[in-house]
């Protein structure tokens, strides 16, 4: 199996911009996670699908944030308009589901934003 | 909210010692896991521990869950630069509104020197 991919890997804009980040999860897994890793803050939990349903968006930071899940097989992340601030590693996981509290959860390589 | 902090935030050893890292919380986990990253890379998961008082052991590391369930250690024996890495303890909401969430600490940095 490909893994959890994960695009861009690198992205570099300017303050003001729409930035897009993407994700598709391993085939077969009904959950999906964002998360945001910074040396401040840790890692942080964003959002969280299962079955392609938000479940939990208590971690999106503002408005400026939003996700969407428009099937199995792929998730967006939006920022718009982007702030320095929102300079980040963005994480993408998959599991299996959330009603096994042993499921694992399976990390994309992540992308890299900067935003100027 | 649930809070875990991790102890100590940064490691630095030479090969061959011991060492041991804790993950501490004032509320209870369904289970709590352990995690392993590299730099580019993201989190890879070690270990799950689920029972009180649990102790898991994979080769030189070993994982041990608090009885109450709200606290763990992890423990490398005989520390290689390969085992040089972020660990990050995450622990694991099984009901209520956060069901299936991951709360996660704020990392150990470990650097083993040869």
């Amino acid at each position: 199996d490909a893994g959890v991919i994960q695009s861009p890997r690198h992205e570099v804009t300017e303050m003001g911009q729409e930035v897009t980040l993407r994700c598709k999860p391993i085939s077969g897994h009904n959950s999906l996670f964002w998360y945001r890793q910074t040396m401040m803050r840790g890692l942080e939990l964003l959002i969280y699908f299962n079955n392609n349903v938000p479940i939990d968006d208590s971690g999106m930071p503002e408005d400026r944030f939003s996700a969407k899940m428009p099937n199995a097989s792929f998730s967006t992340l939006k920022i718009q308009p982007s702030e320095p601030r929102d300079s980040a590693v963005y994480f993408c996981a998959s599991s299996l589901g959330l009603a096994n509290y042993q499921e694992t959860q399976y990390f994309g390589p992540g992308t890299r934003l900067l935003v100027l | 909210t649930q809070l875990l902090e991790q102890s100590p935030q940064f490691l630095s050893i030479q090969e061959g010692e011991n060492l041991t890292v804790y993950c501490n919380s004032s509320s209870v986990f369904s289970s709590l896991q352990w995690y392993r990253q590299e730099p580019g890379e993201g989190p890879v998961l070690l270990v799950t521990v689920v029972t009180g008082g649990e102790v898991k052991k994979l080769k030189r590391l070993t994982f041990q869950f608090g009885d109450a369930r709200k606290d763990s250690s992890l423990h490398i024996t005989a520390a290689q630069p390969g085992d040089t890495g972020l660990y990050l303890c995450a622990g694991v909401n099984a009901g209520g509104t956060s069901y299936g969430k991951l709360t996660f600490g704020q990392g150990t940095i470990l650097t083993v020197h040869p």
